[in-house]
């Protein structure tokens, strides 16, 4: 699976949108770029995923570049509960039931959203 | 849905001791992975479990095993804990889905 890189941290304001950068340079055609975020004392939590084109849900929107060598994942409207450790991780997906694989974690962002 | 329980919350052992720490998936989950965070760091793969068999294997020694029941439930024991192994142990659940669900995570103290 393909390394990430990511700043290490990132302030934002309340209210303001977010945008957190994830460098993958070496990222393979058939790999996926998944984020998922770690609010502190708690488990990660899923937020979103891509493989090319850019997606949005309720969390979040994901956007991807043409070379698929970066991304960004956009908070719009960030709020003090967004305040956590932010993680890019690329992985292909693989098929069947049984394996949604593992997940390879680096060192995140760390995102302060400040009042 | 209670999602992704974990116990215990908090353990202290010894050097040299043995644990078992326990996970129940997220209702009409089958599949379990094990991550190891250390303090300041991102999670660490251990391994995954799918139909009682260890499907994949993150690169941790064989003092770390697994068991999966047939109700999808299941363990990780780690013997002869050194004081390296303290770390936050955290449990996440799938179904044929690229997200995986989290439990709260099991804090072992090794002293």
């Amino acid at each position: 699976d393909a390394k990430t890189t990511q700043p290490p941290s990132m302030d934002c304001a309340e209210g303001r949108a977010a945008n957190l950068p994830c460098n993958h340079s070496t990222i393979s055609g058939n790999e996926y770029v998944y984020w998922y975020r770690q609010i502190h004392s708690q488990g990660p939590q899923y937020i979103i995923h891509g493989l090319k084109n850019n997606e949005t849900n309720e969390m979040a929107s994901l956007i991807i570049t043409e070379d698929r060598k970066s991304s960004t994942l956009i908070l719009p409207h960030a709020t003090l509960r967004d305040t956590a450790v932010y993680y890019c991780i690329v992985r292909r997906l693989t098929g069947g039931s049984s394996n949604t694989g593992k997940l390879i974690f680096g060192q995140g962002t760390t995102l302060q959203v400040k009042p | 849905d209670a999602g992704v329980t974990q116990s215990p919350t908090h353990l202290i052992k010894t050097r040299g001791q043995q644990v078992t720490l326990r996970c129940s998936p997220k209702s009409g989950h089958d599949t379990v992975s094990w991550y190891q965070q250390a303090l300041g760091q991102g999670p660490q793969f251990i391994f995954q479990y799918y139909e009682e068999e260890e499907r994949q294997r993150g690169n941790f020694p064989d003092r770390f095993s697994g068991h999966q029941f047939p109700n999808y439930s299941s363990e990780l024991n780690v013997n002869a804990l050194l004081l390296g192994d303290s770390a936050l142990y955290l449990c996440a659940s799938s179904h044929g889905s690229p997200e995986q669900f989290f439990g709260p995570g099991t804090r072992l103290t090794v002293l």
